[in-house]
């Protein structure tokens, strides 16, 4: 298993600023994904945290909107630019090895509210 | 990615069975089943996956149809914690590992 932390939980922010979230892992692993779950609604993958590469964005997602880090294998950051009241959401990160047999992890979750 | 088709919404009475239905006709030989739960305010949890034979774990049991087109979520005796959106997943095969989430469905246990 692996117990993941994101900071910081919850936050409140301008629009057009941007917030940075964090995401550790308490053990090496080779998949981190980034997802987006708007109110009342399912997750949305954002992205593939690569490590040691650039993050591969599933359809509708963009770096420049999104940008993301993995500088190790244990830890990522999501930074969410520019921020609109429509991006607000819990932001959540997750791990998994990469057969597809093996269980994905999640984070708590970040909740954002953009006023 | 192949997708899976479930009921939006279900009831359950407390200490009850509850049998929570996905259809996924289009799924591959390679893909596995999988199941997550996401209890109010948390990210999702694991539950549990099966690629062709029946699988039971301490939470749940997974039924899989013989042609694979469908699979049965089993939670044996319902209690009000088992409240929770239940998302049935397919993984593909290869390294990208991602999980691909549906609507799922509202499970709400009365008691």
């Amino acid at each position: 298993s692996a117990v993941i932390s994101q900071k910081p939980s919850r936050d409140i922010c301008q629009r057009g600023t941007s917030l940075t979230i964090q995401c550790q892992v308490d053990s090496q692993v080779t998949m981190m994904f980034w997802y987006r779950q708007q109110p009342g609604q399912s997750l949305t993958l954002i992205a593939t945290a690569n490590q040691g590469s650039e993050a591969t964005y599933e359809s509708g997602f963009v770096i420049d909107k999104f940008p993301i880090s993995r500088p190790n294998l244990t830890f990522s950051t999501l930074t969410v630019s520019n921020m609109s009241p429509e991006d607000s959401s819990i932001y959540l990160c997750s791990v998994a090895g990469t057969g597809r047999w093996e269980t994905q992890y999640f984070g708590p979750g970040t909740r954002l509210l953009v006023l | 990615d192949a997708k899976t088709t479930q009921p939006n919404s279900m009831e359950s009475n407390e200490e009850e069975p509850v049998h929570l239905p996905c259809n996924h006709s289009t799924i591959s030989g390679t893909d596995y089943i999988h199941w997550y739960r996401q209890l109010p305010s948390q990210g999702p949890e694991y539950v549990i996956h099966g690629l062709t034979s029946n699988v039971n774990n301490r939470m749940a049991s997974l039924a899989i149809a013989e042609d694979r087109k469908s699979s049965t979520l089993i939670l044996h005796r319902a209690t009000l914690r088992d409240a929770a959106v239940y998302y049935c997943i397919l993984r593909r095969s290869g390294n990208t590992g991602k999980l691909i989430f549906g609507q799922g469905t509202t499970l709400q246990v009365k008691p």
